[in-house]
């Protein structure tokens, strides 16, 4: 159980194209959804957390109007990476976590690598 | 040994032997904490979680340290395989509530 996936698990695109990527939490429901960036030989950071229904939170640094989350239902959330440039790419990660009994923990989908050419 | 690069520290041991990877927590509010192991283009795996009202919790082949008062958190993985190697990330948040804050991470690199 508590499976997340992401697509794509990859993606490339010209400078300036904008790009989507999906989260899902498979079988439960996420209240809240966070996501992750992380670049080569780094850390994951906190880039936002998102909770179903309302608006992401955005971590200190992180342009909102760049990176577009959209948490519509409890089992998905979107990041779009709008306007992308070569320095935007990195390893996307998200994480969900469900509703409470039992179900606090936060769980991780597998990363999209997104590259800008 | 251990060795400090650009970003990640690396630690190689010799396959068999035991590996001690350490983390220094950032936030004394924090009650749970986690390690993971991350493959390369992976997101994180679970290996192991402990609680603030633990020190030490043992899990298949790996045991948690948790020292509250110097906020110092360690894995130690006992007869360290090949298959081990991998970059280790210790994790704290306080539970169910805050999102979960990453260390800088630990490259462990086991020679055969």
């Amino acid at each position: 159980g508590a499976v997340v996936s992401q697509h794509p698990s990859w993606v490339i695109c010209k400078s300036g194209t904008s790009v989507k990527i999906e989260c899902r939490s498979l079988d439960f429901q996420a209240t809240t959804m966070f996501w992750y960036r992380q670049f080569p030989k780094q850390s994951l950071m906190l880039m936002a957390t998102s909770n179903e229904g309302s608006k992401a939170t955005y971590e200190q640094g992180v342009e909102k109007d760049k990176f577009l989350i959209n948490h519509a239902s409890l089992t998905l959330s979107t990041l779009t990476v709008t306007s992308a440039h070569p320095e935007d790419s990195s390893f996307y990660i998200c994480s969900a976590r469900g509703l409470a009994g039992g179900l606090s923990e936060q769980f991780f989908g597998p990363g999209t690598r997104l590259t800008v050419l | 040994g251990e060795s400090v690069g650009l970003h990640l520290p690396t630690l190689s041991v010799q396959e068999g032997d035991n590996s001690i990877i350490n983390c220094a927590y950032s936030n004394s509010a924090s009650d749970y904490f986690i390690w993971y192991k991350q493959e390369s283009g992976k997101g994180p795996q679970f290996i192991i979680d402990i609680r603030s009202n633990m020190d030490k919790r043992q899990g298949q082949r790996v045991t948690v340290l948790l020292n509250k008062t110097v906020k110092h958190l360690s894995l130690q993985i006992a007869a360290t395989q090949p298959g081990d190697s991998a970059v280790y990330f210790c994790a704290e948040n306080i539970f169910g509530n805050t999102p979960l804050v990453f260390g800088k991470g630990t490259r462990l690199s086991v020679i055969a």
